[in-house]
């Protein structure tokens, strides 16, 4: 079975620097899946990257990108240029292909952007 | 176009009752799954639905069930409810096309179900 481990459960950073949240997760597969996903508070969750694990370069989204480390099984998550609407939970997802619509999540890192 | 919508928004039911929560996917999306969110447990996979089959199955009793309509539209239901039950459920919905082939998926507000 997969899991996915989040080890910050909270994190704050000061408004315009940079922060990143950890991701590892376990895995027999080959062809999955990864994704950070955001759920600011009382609003719907959003996907904030996606990444391909047979693709070795890093997704990158505006000032969301990823460290993707295939052999390590690890799934970073770098802001940079924080912004107050950062705030929010983030989580890390996993997604085997073949497999849609199954989504495993880890428990979610709580960012704090402060001004 | 529209995004997923989720009805009702809040539930209150007491232990025993059974309750049926309603989701509407994007338009064009053939892909529903739905999820529980608790404090203690996290995200949790319920199931997944494609032209009105499940095709996909998380680790929850028989008590917790879904369709899916023609339209795509889906129903989940939950029978019997337990205390533990209490949650937010939350659907999401994908165009389905590339079955498995990890297709973003977009999230309703979620039902927030409190059993009493």
């Amino acid at each position: 079975a997969q899991t996915v481990t989040q080890s910050q459960p909270e994190m704050s950073v000061q408004e315009a620097e940079t922060v990143t949240l950890s991701c590892t997760y376990d895995t027999s597969e080959n062809n999955y899946y990864l994704f950070w996903y955001k759920q600011p508070p009382s609003r719907q969750m959003i996907l904030v990257i996606r990444q391909e694990a047979y693709k070795q370069q890093n997704a990158t989204e505006n000032r969301f990108s990823v460290n993707f480390q295939k052999a390590a099984k690890s799934f970073s998550l770098k802001i940079s240029d924080s912004q107050l609407g950062d705030t929010a939970m983030y989580f890390c997802a996993f997604m085997k292909r073949g497999s849609q619509g199954n989504l495993i999540f880890g428990k979610g890192t709580k960012l704090s952007v402060k001004p | 176009k529209a995004g997923v919508t989720q009805t009702p928004r809040y539930l209150i039911k007491t232990r025993g009752q059974q309750v049926t929560l309603s989701c509407s996917p994007i338009s064009g999306h053939r892909s529903v799954s739905w999820y529980q969110q608790t404090p203690g447990q996290g995200l949790q996979f319920l199931f997944e639905y494609f032209s009105e089959t499940q095709r996909n199955k998380g680790n929850f009793p028989g008590r917790f069930s879904g369709r899916q309509f023609s339209n795509s539209r889906s129903e989940m239901n939950v029978s019997t409810l337990e205390l533990g039950d209490s949650a937010l459920y939350l659907c999401a919905s994908s165009e389905g096309v590339g079955t498995g082939m990890g297709e973003t998926q977009y999230f309703g507000p979620g039902t927030r179900l409190l059993v009493l």
